[in-house]
């Protein structure tokens, strides 16, 4: 594969619903992020990955955030409850190791909650 | 508290001239810089990075310069193509936290 792909790539939720983003890194990539970019601004950290190890989980605005990478490659971003305030970009990167500073973006999902 | 800051929203320049991107940061711990450039329902893109013990780095079109003291960072792009109409957005990081601090982005339009 490529790049980082991401899906889905639009997602319409209703205030309330559960949602869940998929990512699928670079093949072989050791660390997967997840950012979140609202309108007009830069992407925020929200967690990271090294293989299946959530190493940084700072970023996470709520419980209402979970992600997982179960076999240290796809991963999951879950947002419980979605409200208004979550609608945003988010986006994926992986970098090759844990040493690259260079990471790598998806395309990634446009949520928005009504 | 804004640690990577772009001050310039927007940037028009004329094609073939040159394009100047400024940055400034205020965590001196960050020890390596990125840019990124985006376009509209795309991921950033890495363009060119330097680390805290360099000045200056070359790619191509693309040098980015790193005044240290002055905790500011530019990339420049000379000469400038309508191609490179896009948002771009600095990065920074220390070493061993891995995530990546972004500023708030610059729209370059490159007029032909």
């Amino acid at each position: 594969g490529a790049g980082v792909s991401q899906s889905p790539r639009y997602k319409v939720a209703k205030r309330g619903q559960d949602v869940a983003l998929r990512c699928d890194p670079i093949s072989g990539h050791v660390s997967l992020f997840w950012y979140q970019q609202a309108l007009g601004q830069g992407p925020e950290f929200l967690t990271y990955f090294q293989n299946e190890a959530q190493l940084d989980k700072s970023g996470l605005p709520s419980d209402r955030f979970f992600a997982e990478r179960p076999e240290g490659s796809v991963s999951t971003l879950k947002i419980q409850r979605t409200q208004q305030e979550d609608s945003a970009v988010y986006l994926c990167a992986s970098s090759a190791t844990r040493y690259q500073e260079t990471q790598y973006f998806g395309p990634g999902t446009r949520l928005l909650v009504l | 508290d804004q640690q990577v800051k772009q001050n310039s929203p927007s940037l028009s320049v004329q094609e073939g001239r040159i394009s100047i991107l400024n940055c400034d940061y205020t965590n001196s711990m960050f020890d390596y810089f990125l840019w990124y450039k985006k376009y509209p329902a795309e991921g950033p893109t890495f363009l060119i990075s330097i680390s805290s013990i360099k000045d200056k780095n070359e790619d191509g079109r693309f040098t980015v310069f790193l005044n240290k003291s002055a905790k500011h960072l530019s990339l420049h792009i000379v000469p400038s193509q309508p191609g490179d109409s896009a948002v771009y957005f600095c990065a920074a990081g220390k070493e061993g936290a891995q995530k990546l601090v972004f500023g708030q982005g610059t729209r370059l339009t490159i007029n032909p």
